[in-house]
């Protein structure tokens, strides 16, 4: 049974640094083909991709925040953080980590958590 | 970088047939993916590489993946299929990334 947990904030200050960790369980991110991912939602708005680690540490980044985020894992830990600098309220979403499995030259998302609300507000 | 175009919102009668569209420059040649997020709730896996189905998803949902469009299938609508959908594609052209789309609203009428 796979499953994921975002642990973090719920409120963040702006040009503070966000910390989120997923801790998962029913996989590993040792085993070729697994990835996870980080996604966002504004309330109201559409999913947004920000980050994809995979099983042999490569990471990948959205083109318009790759220099604000960092996706690492902890294998031994079944944990995977993405840390998000500057913050700022526009960046106040529901942030999803999701198990991504690689296909022939794609990824999809096939087990997410429940999402945690992070308010960006002084 | 590569864009995904869905309708914002696409009604349909219990029982009838919903399509929600999904369009971007030759997506024919890639493999898409799509969600259903009821209100409140994560995303959910529906549909992956154009038309395969995960387990515990009614054969109901399908799709379909040609040319500038994909579009994913909802037969016998229900009241309970009402979600937001999006399609979604790795985009390996420039930069690697994810795309999204913008989502379709689903109202069952």
């Amino acid at each position: 049974q796979v499953t994921l947990r975002e642990s973090g904030p719920a409120l963040v200050k702006p040009t503070q640094t966000l910390t989120l960790t997923c801790t998962f369980s029913g996989f590993s991110l040792s085993t070729s083909g697994m990835c996870v991912s980080w996604i966002r939602q504004p309330p109201g708005k559409a999913l947004e991709w920000l980050a994809l680690i995979d099983w042999d540490d490569d990471k990948y980044y959205s083109t318009s925040l790759k220099t604000r985020l960092t996706i690492s894992k902890d294998t031994s830990k079944n944990q995977v953080v993405l840390t998000m600098t500057n913050m700022d309220p526009v960046d106040t979403a529901t942030y999803y980590c999701a198990r991504t499995s690689y296909g022939d030259y794609t990824y999809y998302f096939d087990y997410w958590g429940q999402g945690t609300l992070v308010t960006v507000s002084s | 970088s590569y864009v995904l175009t869905q309708p914002p919102s696409v009604s349909v009668a219990p029982g009838q047939t919903a399509r929600i569209t999904c369009g971007g420059n030759n997506i024919g040649s890639k493999s898409v993916h799509w969600y259903q997020q009821k209100p409140g709730q994560a995303p959910v896996l529906v549909v992956y590489d154009d038309s395969d189905r995960p387990s515990g998803i009614p054969e109901r949902f399908s799709g379909s993946n040609s040319g500038n469009t994909a579009t994913l299938t909802i037969s016998r609508v229900e009241a309970g299929d009402e979600a937001d959908y999006y399609c979604q594609v790795w985009d390996s052209s420039s930069d690697h990334h994810v795309v999204f789309g913008g989502g379709t609203k689903l109202t069952v009428l």
